[in-house]
């Protein structure tokens, strides 16, 4: 089962805008992970937020974790053409037999020139 | 250049037929998956291994085989038995032992179509 829900399902901004986008999770977690995909091509990691984090940056991005609301956001500020592709979230269950990542569903975004 | 190779890129198949998909990494890592990708959706897990010689079923195993006799290498076998295999495949590597904790690298996918 998807654990991870992004939204919104599909974001379109102009370039040089804000894009912003959530991603919710049901169970406890160690850590949670932003990936890019461009189309058709494989995803490239962004950023690895863990449990313990409230907030991590990287360039343009801005990643942040509310455990009590299981909720993660991802902002990429000053957007760009290049910035078009679909995002996921990946969650990494905190503790049991579960050794793998959760996908959500992704968010696509299109970023206009 | 490390990384992760996938061949081929695009694959046809005939109904009945058992294909082969390669994945190859040169990152020295423990941890290799493959990964199902249908349009619109996310990844859901086929086959895992954490160390040689061995693996672990995924979310959606049956109808696929797949073997780790070496580091470098996980290949994955979509065979007859798998009734809908039309999608796009992703292999992905990590860096080894706890590997839900560490970022997957990954391939850049192979297109398989049955005809």
């Amino acid at each position: 089962s998807q654990q991870g829900e992004e939204d919104p399902q599909a974001l379109s901004i102009q370039e040089g805008e804000n894009a912003t986008m959530n991603c919710s999770y049901k169970t406890s977690i160690n850590n949670l992970q932003w990936y890019r995909q461009n189309s058709g091509r494989g995803l490239v990691h962004l950023i690895l937020i863990r449990s313990n984090e409230r907030e991590k940056h990287s360039g343009r991005l801005r990643v942040t974790l509310d455990t009590s609301k299981k909720s993660s956001s991802l902002l990429i500020t000053a957007s760009r053409a290049a910035d078009t592709a679909s995002y996921f979230c990946a969650t990494a269950a905190r503790a049991g037999n579960n050794r793998k990542l959760i996908w959500g569903l992704g968010t696509s975004l299109a970023v206009n020139p | 250049d490390g990384g992760i190779t996938q061949s081929p890129k695009y694959l046809f198949r005939k109904e009945g037929q058992n294909v082969t998909l390669s994945c190859e990494q040169n990152l020295n890592h423990d941890a290799m998956y493959w990964y199902r990708q249908d349009p619109g959706q996310g990844l859901r897990l086929i086959y895992y291994s954490q160390i040689v010689n061995d693996f672990q079923k995924g979310d959606i195993a049956e109808g696929y085989s797949v073997s780790r006799e070496k580091k470098e290498s996980f290949p994955l076998t979509v065979t007859s038995a798998q009734k809908n295999p039309t999608a796009f495949y992703l292999c992905a590597s990590s860096i080894g032992s706890g590997q839900q904790y560490n970022e997957q690298f990954f391939g850049p996918g192979t297109r398989l179509t049955v005809l």
